[in-house]
């Protein structure tokens, strides 16, 4: 059974550092990850969307790996700010159809002026 | 337009109560899913429906009850639900690999 967990579980921060945060599943066998944002009380904002044969994706300050052999991801938020704000969940496919997504418990990250 | 829409926002229903929350999406998309979150919580996926079929029940109990009307719209019909089936409730459309989340709807049953 795909478990995935993120590290840390929360994470505070003042405006301008460099961020990462971490994601690891038990089966490597996945079609692909995804990251999202999630804001208090709100629907869930896709990030990036890693492929099973991409090893990275970039999007503005945000940058995802994958290293499927180590069941590991990693989100790189650089130069953050305070808007940065919100919980972040990753996400493992596997395969099999319906792209039934597995989520991490998330990371709430707080980024003060 | 990459945006799915989710009405109600807010819900507030008694556990003898029948209600809908209906989810829309204009993109295309040939696949929906219906999750809920508990708070603090990852969402838990419930259904998913495939070309406006069911394609899987996550072992949702019977009284939510889905509906896929067309390729557009989703709805889920609420009956008789328990106080801890208060939660977010999200849907999403999918189009090949990425999902799209719309707002949710906050349902509370006292």
């Amino acid at each position: 059974k795909q478990e995935v967990t993120q590290i840390p579980a929360a994470l505070s921060v003042p405006e301008g550092e460099n961020l990462v945060l971490n994601c690891s599943f038990t089966d490597s066998a996945i079609y692909n990850l995804q990251w999202f944002r999630q804001d208090p009380g709100k629907g869930l904002t896709s990030l990036l969307l890693i492929q099973s044969s991409q090893r990275e994706q970039t999007s503005g300050r945000l940058n995802a790996s994958l290293d499927k052999s180590s069941g590991r991801s990693t989100l790189y938020i650089a130069a953050s700010q305070p808007g940065d704000s919100a919980t972040y969940l990753c996400a493992v496919i596997g395969w099999g159809g319906y792209n039934k997504l597995i989520f991490g418990a998330g990371t709430r990250l707080a980024v003060h002026p | 337009d990459t945006e799915v829409t989710q009405t109600p926002k807010h819900l507030v229903m008694g556990m003898t109560n029948k209600k809908s929350l209906k989810c829309e999406q204009h993109m295309g998309h040939r696949a929906m899913y219906w999750y809920k979150q508990k708070a603090k919580k990852p969402p838990e996926l419930m259904f998913v429906y495939s070309y406006e079929k069911l394609s899987i029940n996550e072992s949702v109990p019977s009284r939510f009850s889905p509906e896929c009307p067309n390729s557009s719209l989703l709805n889920l019909h609420l009956h008789a639900l328990q106080p801890e089936d208060s939660a977010l409730y999200l849907c999403a459309s999918r189009e090949n690999d990425e999902q799209y989340f719309g707002p949710g709807t906050r349902l509370t049953v006292t």
